[in-house]
This record gives structure tokens, C-alpha cells and sequence, in this order.
């Protein structure tokens, strides 16, 4: 198994352009999460999601949306790059819910110049 | 104010120390999870615990929930456990510690 995979791994956007975080998965997770964490800060949840068509709000999404038409995949999608959204992203899922640990991706590094 | 803080912020040990790292959380959980951040970035799930205590290894890990505390401990500490140690608080909307650097100095 890949486990928690995203693409890509590093990206410069300037200010105002969009783009679109990817991960997947291939364990059969239920719940997936995408986390940002800026230097000397603690992970932050942005949105998570507990099955395919369901979709939750974190604790700071604006600036984002997200979507799950599948149980594998969860993008991020950034619309409107701003600096304050320069940061690492992590995705993570979990088989159930939360009293199930979670399986981390290897994170991207998005600068917003 | 943060509802998860971490103690210390920073640790710097010699190899073979015993280590204890904190964790305190105001709003009543079902569980805490303790996550380790390798100096590359990468992040694995260490415990996730409700009650007592979970030994994996040289780690240990306490909680205590009336207290609203929890502890990692390190035993026979080594240089590759130099990494950042992270708490959360287990719900939907996970709450973050800001993380504990240890650095194990051979």
C-alpha cells in the first residue's frame, strides 16, 4: 500500500492564482483531513471529510473548498492565493472516526508571493 | 489561548536520559493522540489513548482525563528520537498542541 500519498510536494503561486492540493489514499479510509502548519505553529484542521459526498468545515477553511466524489481521493482547492495561505498542507485519513489514529501524507510546501 | 498547550516548548537531553514531555487540555475529550514530527517533516501516530496507560517500545504514554493531562515518556533516550512531539485533542474538529522540539544530543 502507497498509504497517504500528495501531489505535489512543493509550489509557488503568486497572489490571486489558484490551484488544487491532491491526495489520495489506498487503505479504505472513511475520514480524510487536510491540515495546514505554519512555522512555529501547531497543525491546524481546515476541512475534513467522513465519507464520499460528505464534507466538513475545520477549524480555519476560509480561503479553501474541498470536495470527495470518492472514498480514495480529497483535493484542496486554494481559489484565490492570498500570503497569508503560505504554509505546509498535510492530508491525513483515518479508518472510522476520530478515536482512530490517523495515517499522515509527506506534506506540501505552498508559497504564495 | 490555545485548548491544547505542550511542556516545554523546547528540550535538549543527553543520550540515554529519561524524558517527559506535557500535555494539558481544557475541554473534556474523548482521547488524545500523540503524533511525532521527523526533522524532515514527516508525521506518524505514536498513541492515541482514553484512560490508563500505552507502552510501545521506549515510549510511554499517560493520560489522565480528569486532570485534563496526558504525558509522553522516553526512556533510554537516543539522537533519532530528535523530533518535534505533538498532542491533540480527538474529535471532529481536532485542537493541536504547538509541539515540543527534542533534540537527544549523543
Amino acid at each position: 500500500n502507497a498509504g497517504v500519498t500528495q501531489t505535489p510536494k512543493f509550489r509557488i503561486l503568486k497572489i490571486g492564482q489558484s490551484m488544487t492540493l491532491q491526495c489520495a489514499q489506498d487503505m479504505n479510509h472513511n475520514y480524510m483531513y487536510w491540515y495546514r502548519q505554519d512555522p512555529g505553529m501547531g497543525l491546524k484542521l481546515i476541512y475534513y471529510s467522513v465519507g464520499a459526498g460528505i464534507t466538513d468545515k475545520g477549524e480555519v477553511p476560509n480561503g479553501y473548498n474541498v470536495s470527495r466524489s470518492t472514498t480514495e481521493d480529497f483535493p484542496l482547492r486554494l481559489e484565490l492565493a492570498a500570503p497569508s495561505q503560505t504554509s505546509v498542507y498535510f492530508c491525513a485519513s483515518s479508518k472510522q472516526g476520530e478515536s482512530y489514529e490517523q495515517y499522515f501524507g509527506p506534506g506540501t510546501r505552498l508559497t504564495v508571493t | 489561548k490555545n485548548e491544547v498547550e505542550q511542556s516545554p516548548q523546547n528540550l535538549t537531553a543527553q543520550e540515554g536520559e529519561f524524558i517527559t514531555i506535557n500535555c494539558s487540555y481544557s475541554v473534556g475529550i474523548s482521547a488524545l493522540h500523540w503524533l511525532q514530527q521527523h526533522p524532515g517533516g514527516g508525521i506518524v501516530s505514536l498513541f492515541m489513548l482514553s484512560s490508563g496507560k500505552k507502552k510501545h517500545g521506549r515510549l510511554i504514554a499517560t493520560i489522565n482525563i480528569q486532570e485534563k493531562h496526558s504525558s509522553l515518556h522516553i526512556t533510554a533516550s537516543h539522537p533519532r528520537d530528535s523530533a518535534v512531539y505533538i498532542c491533540a485533542d480527538v474529535r471532529r474538529d481536532m485542537r493541536f498542541g504547538a509541539g515540543t522540539r527534542l533534540t537527544v544530543k549523543p
